[in-house]
């Protein structure tokens, strides 16, 4: 059970778009849209941003927006503010019945 | 209002066995599946297990088999995860986590509880 693959940081300035990828195999990603987005901030539990794939839970702000092509899920915030810095994390089901996190990538807002 | 608590966590010595608890209210808790998820301080999230509503059905990752358990007791509304044969990698913050849709594992996890450091050192 790899863990999905996450650049470990990206950055970008405020009112820029970022996009993080998260890419896994035909076993999780590539064959499910049960992918969801996780924002963490020092000390807290993780918050929903993103949940099949492209849903947005309610209160989550539509600068976030998330899509799949193939074995690769990418989370794209536009309009960066600072309160955006995070840490972001996808995950995704697989077809052994279990769940996997990716790495998780640390964006820093300039 | 969703509330998760886990309880439980602390040091133990390697080989030995810890008995986590998530105590929830604000939901009707025997719809849920539920999911334990740890972090290593500063580090990522990764998936420990799941139980389904009724508790007939679970699932661990691979660095757990066969060591961890989980369970639940619905008529406390309270998920378990019994730990032996602790390492020292075994040390995280375990969270216990909830999907946002009922009957299913479906919508993402879109509540957490706090978590409970676990310490497994000599």
């Amino acid at each position: 059970q790899s863990a999905l693959t996450q650049p470990p940081s990206v950055s970008g300035s405020p009112g820029q778009s970022v996009t993080i990828s998260c890419t896994g195999t035909s076993s999780d990603i590539g064959n499910y849209n049960r992918v969801s987005w996780y924002q963490q901030t020092p000390g807290t539990a993780p918050k929903l941003m993103i949940y099949e794939v492209s849903n947005r839970p309610s209160g989550v702000p539509d600068r976030f927006s998330g899509s799949k092509s193939d074995n690769t899920a990418s989370l794209t915030i536009s309009g960066l503010q600072a309160e955006d810095e995070a840490d972001y994390y996808c995950s995704s089901y697989t077809s052994r019945n279990t769940w996997v996190f990716g790495g998780g990538t640390k964006l820093t807002v300039l | 209002e969703v509330q998760l608590v886990e309880s439980g966590g602390g040091l133990v010595q390697p080989g030995g066995s810890l008995r986590l608890s998530c105590a929830t209210s604000g939901f009707t808790f025997r719809s849920y599946w539920m999911h334990w998820v740890r972090q290593v301080p500063g580090k990522g999230l990764v998936w420990v297990s799941r139980i389904n509503s009724d508790g007939s059905a679970t699932s661990y990752a691979d660095s757990v088999k066969g060591r961890f358990t989980i369970s639940r007791d619905n008529a406390k509304n309270t998920l378990y995860l019994q730990m032996s044969s602790l390492r020292a990698e075994d040390t995280a913050v375990y969270y216990c986590a909830r999907p946002s849709m009922s009957y299913s594992e479906a919508g993402g996890f879109d509540h957490w509880g706090r978590g409970s450091l676990v310490t497994v050192s000599s």
